[in-house]
């Protein structure tokens, strides 16, 4: 089946540093890319939708200078955390639609630390 | 856009019991409602889903049903086990490759022996 590999499980950074963030498709195109952020006890938020060669698309409240997202291939899929503090402590988790088949594969989840 | 709401958000049962999770979602065209088993540290995992044109789906000790008049699906699971405790996510959207899916609230479901 669809696989979504995505890198690194988890970091710790320190406060005032860059983190990315990579999400890759195995053995399919992902043209679209969902980013989702997860806060301890609460659901999966839609951050931003990533779209092939295009700029990403971000959900109501979400910084876009903050939150980097560069989708450069068919395959590869990147959010960069920019200048993190101890608040973008998440878990962040990248979602790629099956089209035709139907339903969405999900990474595997990145747990980010900002000390 | 989508809103998906789901209760309880805590449910503790008996070993062997049946637990229902309840979800509404306000999107018409959203037409795809999976539900996600989620245990801690780890990602979302899919067990199962239902698509509009199917009322009820059902595998094993899970099923699932959809009543899109009232835009609201439930998860049911069966003679339930420990194992079964996690958070248990449902989830819509329009299936369609621009369109993302939306999460419920999350359901704690603790099961005891």
């Amino acid at each position: 089946g669809a696989v979504v590999s995505q890198h690194p499980s988890r970091v710790i950074c320190k406060s005032g540093t860059s983190v990315k963030i990579e999400c890759r498709s195995l053995d399919f195109q992902a043209t679209t890319m969902f980013w989702y952020r997860q806060f301890p006890k609460q659901s999966l938020m839609l951050m931003a939708t990533s779209n092939e060669g295009s700029k990403a698309t971000y959900e109501q409240g979400v910084e876009k200078d903050k939150f980097l997202i560069n989708h450069a291939s068919l395959t590869l899929s990147t959010l960069t955390v920019t200048s993190a503090h101890p608040e973008d402590s998440s878990f962040y988790i990248c979602s790629a639609p099956q089209g035709a088949r139907g339903g969405y594969t999900f990474g595997s989840g990145t747990r980010l630390t900002v000390v | 856009g989508e809103n998906v709401e789901q209760h309880p958000s805590t449910l503790s049962v008996q070993e062997g019991d049946s637990a229902v999770i309840k979800c509404t979602y306000s999107d018409s065209a959203s037409n795809y409602f999976p539900w996600y088993k989620q245990e801690l540290g780890k990602g979302p995992q899919l067990i199962i889903d239902i698509r509009s044109n199917v009322g009820e789906k059902k595998d094993q000790r899970i099923a699932v049903t959809l009543n899109k008049t009232a835009k609201h699906f439930s998860l049911h699971i069966t003679e339930t086990q420990p194992e079964d405790s996690a958070v248990y996510f449902c989830a819509a959207s329009a299936n369609q490759a621009g369109t993302a899916l939306i999460f419920g609230k999350g359901t704690t479901l603790s099961v005891s022996s």
